[in-house]
């Protein structure tokens, strides 16, 4: 399967603990993006990267979520602290302009769902 | 205002009818319009992009109003596989020219019923 990935699915964890999650794109797409869905909720923006440069963040994103993507590959999003508001499914989507395709043509993976309990 | 407003519905229809849905964005420099589709627990996919001069795949129109800053999706003779809920999505540019970060819209749920 070459499509995006995520892991892990599902986390549950304690409030005040720390999380990271990791997103593998699809091979050769140079943008990838961080989206958190909570239920009965679009997809909400929260960053995104063009290969290791992070070049827009979303002022939802409070100091307590980092993301990185140090080789242009995989990106990794760390929740410090995790509040029982961050319950939700965090996306991940990956992107290119080969292929004929614009940036907005994004492809989604299935996501991590996080529980704080 | 919401950037992107959706009627969330949910539109329960028969098979075979014909459903619209509306959406509304408010940065009048938006330049991508998409439909995108999500099944339920799943992720959204692409459905179809959206053109000033209208476009259609299949049982799917799109169409565009700049002026009004307006799209519609239009499903005719619906299936049962179309239940799902469609999601209205915008692009936000930024200042400096990127093409930017996509905005949803809450969706829309469709339940086509036998």
């Amino acid at each position: 399967d070459t499509g995006v990935s995520q892991n892990p699915r599902h986390k549950i964890t304690k409030r005040g603990q720390n999380v990271t999650f990791r997103c593998d794109p699809i091979s050769e797409h140079n943008r990838l993006y961080w989206y958190r869905q909570t239920l009965g909720q679009g997809p909400e923006f929260l960053t995104y990267f063009q290969n290791e440069a992070q070049l827009e963040k979303s002022r939802l994103l409070s100091d307590r979520f980092s993301a990185e993507r140090p080789k242009g590959s995989f990106s990794t999003l760390e929740i410090q602290r995790t509040e029982q508001g961050d319950s939700a499914m965090y996306l991940c989507a990956s992107s290119s302009k080969r292929g004929g395709f614009s940036y907005n043509e994004q492809f989604f993976g299935p996501g991590t769902r996080l529980t704080v309990l | 205002r919401k950037e992107v407003e959706q009627d969330p519905g949910p539109f329960n229809v028969p098979e075979g009818a014909t459903v619209a849905f509306n959406c509304t964005y408010s940065n009048s420099a938006s330049q991508s319009f998409f439909w995108y589709r999500q099944d339920c627990r799943k992720e959204p996919k692409l459905l179809m992009s959206v053109y000033s001069s209208g476009n259609e795949d299949g049982r799917f129109t799109a169409q565009l109003n700049r002026a009004s800053q307006y799209i519609s999706l239009l499903i005719r003779d619906s299936k049962l596989s179309d239940s799902a809920t469609y999601l209205c999505v915008v692009n936000f540019p930024s200042g400096s020219g990127n093409t930017g970060k996509l905005i949803f819209g809450q969706g829309t749920t469709l339940q086509v019923k036998p």
